[in-house]
């Protein structure tokens, strides 16, 4: 299993150009998230998704733009790039099979840069 | 979800036991703590979990006390690649599947 992948590694955008962060998992897994990191932060949820066309706002959704049309694919889209979204973006996926633990997976981020 | 809190930066020589803090004192009953940990640039990793029994695996112990306050993450013998910053998060029983809240996280530096 490839896990949670995600593309691109790195990418520099101009203020108010759009993109779409690709997130993909071969796990079979119900849950998906985004995060993103600023530095010398936290994580913080953007948008979540618990199930193929079902979404759900986290705390920083503003600015950006979900869909889940399949259980393996959650992009992450940026309609109007702007300096204060440049972080670093993290997708990941739970089994979503109940219980305590659903150990989420983390793909290896994507650094974005807007100019 | 109860609130933590660990110190912002740590050292271990390595070989040694690195014991990592977390308090969490108006953790409730069904809250568990878990604990993921992320290497530079990487995603995090989870690492362990637990309600209030010790509990081990390959990677740690955690050692929970006994009023639940807070709780010792335990890397019997630290190496150079486990230099990351270590999340302690609770949550509670019905949660499994919601996202994670992290919090700033402890530093830890493994040094030769």
């Amino acid at each position: 299993n490839a896990g949670v992948t995600q593309t691109p590694k790195f990418r520099i955008l101009k203020i108010g150009q759009s993109m779409t962060l690709q997130c993909a998992q071969d796990m079979n897994h119900n849950y998906m998230y985004w995060y993103r990191q600023d530095p010398g932060m936290g994580l913080k949820l953007i948008y979540y998704s618990v199930g193929a066309g079902i979404t759900d706002k986290g705390e920083v959704p503003n600015g950006y733009n979900v869909s889940r049309s399949t259980t393996e694919d959650f992009p992450l889209r940026l309609e109007l790039a702007a300096p204060s979204q440049t972080s670093v973006y993290f997708c990941a996926s739970s089994y979503g099979g109940g219980g305590a633990v659903n150990e989420q997976f983390f793909g290896p981020g994507t650094r974005l840069t807007v100019l | 979800d109860a609130k933590t809190t660990q110190p912002p930066s740590m050292d271990c020589a390595e070989g040694r036991a690195a014991n990592l803090p977390c308090n969490h004192s108006t953790i409730s009953g069904n809250e568990y703590v878990y604990w993921y940990r992320q290497i530079h640039s990487q995603g995090p990793q989870y690492i362990i979990h637990g309600l209030k029994n010790n509990e081990t695996n390959e990677m740690a112990s955690l050692i929970i006390t006994e009023d639940r306050k807070s709780s010792t993450l335990i890397l019997p013998h630290a190496t150079l690649r486990d230099t990351a910053v270590y999340y302690c998060i609770v949550r509670g029983l019905g949660s499994g599947n919601t996202p994670l809240v992290f919090g700033k996280g402890t530093r830890l530096s493994v040094i030769a």
